[in-house]
C-alpha cells in the first residue's frame, strides 16, 4: 500500500464546474500538506500549503484536511480551462527534514 | 513566477559526455534540493543540501554528482549517463530544512540521454 493515494484521473470537468481532487494517507505522522499544480513539461507551482485540520481558502481554491480521516482534499470552483494540469497532493512527516511525500498525480481537463 | 531558476531548460548529451545542471534561488533559502521526474509520475528526491552541506542523498547512482558553491546556487553534474536517466530534473528550494517548510520548484530542465 502506497504511503498516499490519489486517484489518477483522468478527470474531465465543463468549464464553470466545481472540482475536488483528493488524496488519503495513510501514516498519522504526516503533518504538513501541500498541493501543487504542475502543467505540461513545466515544474510543480504550489497552491496551497496547510498544517492543520480544516479549510484554507485561497481565492478560487480551497484546501481542506481532515486528519482524523487522513484524507485531504482541494476544491476549484468556477474551474477554466487554464486550470487544465495534473495536480499533486504532497506531505511532510512532523519533524523530518523537508522531504515531499507525493501522490501520484490527478490530471484535470476542464473543457469549453 | 518561480524564483528558482534552472539552466538549461534542454540538454541533450551522449552515455560518454560530461555536462552540469544549474539552479539559482534569491529568496535567501539555506536549504536546496534536486528531484527527478519521469513521464506520468511524481517527482522523486535525489539530493538535499542544508546551509551549503549535503543532507540525503536518496542512493543516487554516483553518475550523479551534487554541489553546492554557495547558498543560492546548486548544481547537478553529470556523467556517464543512461538512456533511462532521461526525466525532467527539478530544482527546488525552501526556507530551511527543519521540516514544515514551504517548497519551491523551478521550472526544470528537460534532460534527454542518447
Amino acid at each position: 500500500q502506497k504511503e498516499v493515494e490519489q486517484d489518477p484521473g483522468p478527470l474531465s470537468v465543463p468549464e464553470g464546474a466545481i472540482v475536488s481532487l483528493n488524496c488519503t494517507y495513510s501514516n498519522s505522522a504526516f503533518q504538513y500538506f501541500m498541493w501543487y499544480r504542475q502543467y505540461s513539461r513545466k515544474g510543480p507551482e504550489l497552491l496551497m500549503y496547510t498544517y492543520s485540520s480544516g479549510n484554507k481558502e485561497d481565492g478560487r481554491f480551497t484546501a481542506q484536511v481532515d486528519k482524523s480521516s487522513k484524507y485531504i482534499s482541494l476544491f476549484i470552483r468556477d474551474s477554466q480551462p487554464s486550470d487544465s494540469a495534473t495536480y499533486l497532493c504532497a506531505m511532510i512527516y512532523t519533524g523530518t527534514a523537508s522531504k515531499l511525500t507525493f501522490g501520484t498525480g490527478t490530471r484535470l481537463q476542464v473543457t469549453l | 513566477d518561480t524564483e528558482v531558476t534552472q539552466t538549461p531548460k534542454h540538454l541533450v548529451m551522449g552515455m560518454t559526455n560530461k555536462k552540469s545542471l544549474k539552479c539559482e534561488q534569491h529568496m535567501g533559502h539555506r536549504a536546496m534540493y534536486w528531484y527527478k521526474q519521469k513521464a506520468k509520475k511524481p517527482p522523486e528526491l535525489m539530493f538535499v543540501y542544508s546551509y551549503e552541506k549535503l543532507s540525503i542523498n536518496e542512493s543516487v547512482p554516483s553518475r550523479f554528482s551534487p554541489e553546492c558553491p554557495n547558498s543560492s546556487l546548486l548544481n547537478l553534474h553529470l556523467h556517464a549517463l543512461q538512456p533511462e536517466d532521461s526525466a525532467l530534473y527539478l530544482c527546488a528550494s525552501s526556507q530551511d530544512n527543519s521540516g514544515g517548510n514551504t517548497i519551491y520548484f523551478g521550472e526544470g530542465s528537460w534532460l534527454t540521454v542518447v
